[in-house]
This record gives C-alpha cells, sequence and structure tokens, in this order.
C-alpha cells in the first residue's frame, strides 16, 4: 500500500512571495507522480504528469521536479498571487495496480494575502 | 457540457436512507473513477471502470457500497444504509485510457457529490 505525504498541511503567503511544498511518496515500483490544483467550490485541476527521475515541468509560475530514487517531488511558485490560493495535492501510480488508480496525498492548502 | 459533471452537488440524508450519486464523464473517455473524501484526508481510491467493466473495486468499503456503469458512459454510486462515517466527499474522475502510453494520464475531475448523513 502505497503512502504518499504532503508538507506542509497548510502555508499562508503575501502576495509576490515565492513558496513551495514537498510531496514525498514510496520509491519502489513507481510509474507516475500527479500534482493537481484544487480551488474551492471547483474541480481538481490536473497541473503535471511526471514520470521520469530529474525531470522538471514548468506552466506559467508553477513548476515541479521529481526525484523517483529518493521518492519526493517539489512544487514551487514564483511570486504567488491570490488566485494560487487552493489545495495542493500530489498522487502516485505504482506499477503494481491496473489501469490509472492513484493514491492521493492530504494536500497543502496554500493562502495567499494581498 | 465539455467537463465531468457530478449530481446532486449537495445531499443531506437520513441514517439508513439510501443514495445514488451520479457522474457523467467526458464523452469518449474510456476509464472512470470514484474517489471519497473525508474530511482533512486525501481522495481514497473507490473503483474503477474501463468502459463497462468494473475492473478494480478493491477500495469500496463495504458491502453497502455498489458502483455501475452499463453503457460505458454514466456512471452510478449507490450507497445502501447510509451510516454516518459515510459522510464525505464523493469525486467522480474520468481518462482517456486505462494505461498512459502517449497520454498523460492525467484525470479529469468532477466537482464532487457532498454527503452528509445525520
Amino acid at each position: 500500500i502505497l503512502n504518499v505525504e504532503q508538507s506542509p498541511q497548510s502555508l499562508h503567503v503575501q502576495e509576490g512571495d515565492s513558496t513551495n511544498f514537498t510531496c514525498s511518496f514510496p520509491s519502489s515500483n513507481f510509474y507516475a507522480l500527479h500534482w493537481y490544483r484544487w480551488e474551492t467550490a471547483k474541480s481538481p485541476e490536473a497541473l503535471f504528469v511526471m514520470t521520469l527521475n530529474g525531470d522538471e515541468k514548468k506552466k506559467g509560475r508553477i513548476s515541479a521536479t521529481l526525484n523517483t530514487k529518493e521518492g519526493y517531488s517539489y512544487l514551487y511558485i514564483k511570486g504567488s498571487q491570490p488566485e494560487d490560493s487552493a489545495t495542493y495535492l500530489c498522487a502516485s501510480k505504482d506499477q503494481t495496480g491496473g489501469g490509472n488508480k492513484l493514491t492521493f496525498g492530504t494536500g497543502t492548502q496554500l493562502k495567499v494575502e494581498l | 457540457g465539455a467537463g465531468v459533471s457530478q449530481s446532486p452537488r449537495y445531499k443531506v440524508a437520513k441514517r439508513g436512507q439510501d443514495v445514488a450519486l451520479r457522474c457523467d464523464p467526458i464523452s469518449g473517455h474510456v476509464s472512470l473513477f470514484w474517489y471519497q473524501q473525508a474530511l482533512g484526508q486525501g481522495p481514497e481510491f473507490l473503483t474503477y471502470f474501463q468502459n463497462e467493466a468494473q475492473l478494480d473495486k478493491s477500495g469500496l468499503p463495504s458491502d453497502r457500497f455498489f458502483a455501475e456503469r452499463p453503457e460505458g458512459s454514466v456512471s452510478t454510486l449507490k450507497i445502501q444504509r447510509t451510516q454516518q462515517e459515510d459522510s464525505a466527499v464523493y469525486l467522480c474522475a474520468s481518462s482517456l485510457r486505462a494505461d498512459s502510453g502517449i497520454h498523460t494520464g492525467e484525470l479529469f475531475f468532477g466537482e464532487g457529490s457532498r454527503l452528509t448523513v445525520l
């Protein structure tokens, strides 16, 4: 059974600050790592899907890195804006399950204040 | 619509009542998933369909939970004799195919159905 952990649990930053959060996951049988952003009253939205060790992906001010050997991923937000306020979920898929079954962490709740 | 649609968005049930939650996935998406998110927790896998076939139901917490997708599109999650511990947000997600291959494998989620059992 996978155990995905995220830290911190919540984070308050000022507009313009850069921030980062951590996702750790079991490295054995790793297949893929997903990041989702979940704004209040909306549906979770995919940010990144990463599979290769050392992979780095970027979407606007948001980027993510992946270390499959040690089992962690970082999500970075540069110059945080109020619209970045959301819960950020990571989820891991291993090679033993079928389909796209993902194991989620509990999320990092980000609040960006003016 | 273009996205995953879930209904009802909110449901209040008395303990012992049966409920049915509906998911309308993105047209053409082969895979459909149900997740349960209890307060303060991350989403937890319940069950997975590939077209009409339920390939994995290992996450269903008890035999009171039942899911179906008879024609390979709309899915219904049914909870019989609801208990207070069933209170959660139930998320449905769809994706293009079972294994990522050349696809990203990302899930497209609905907004969820929030169930409160009194």
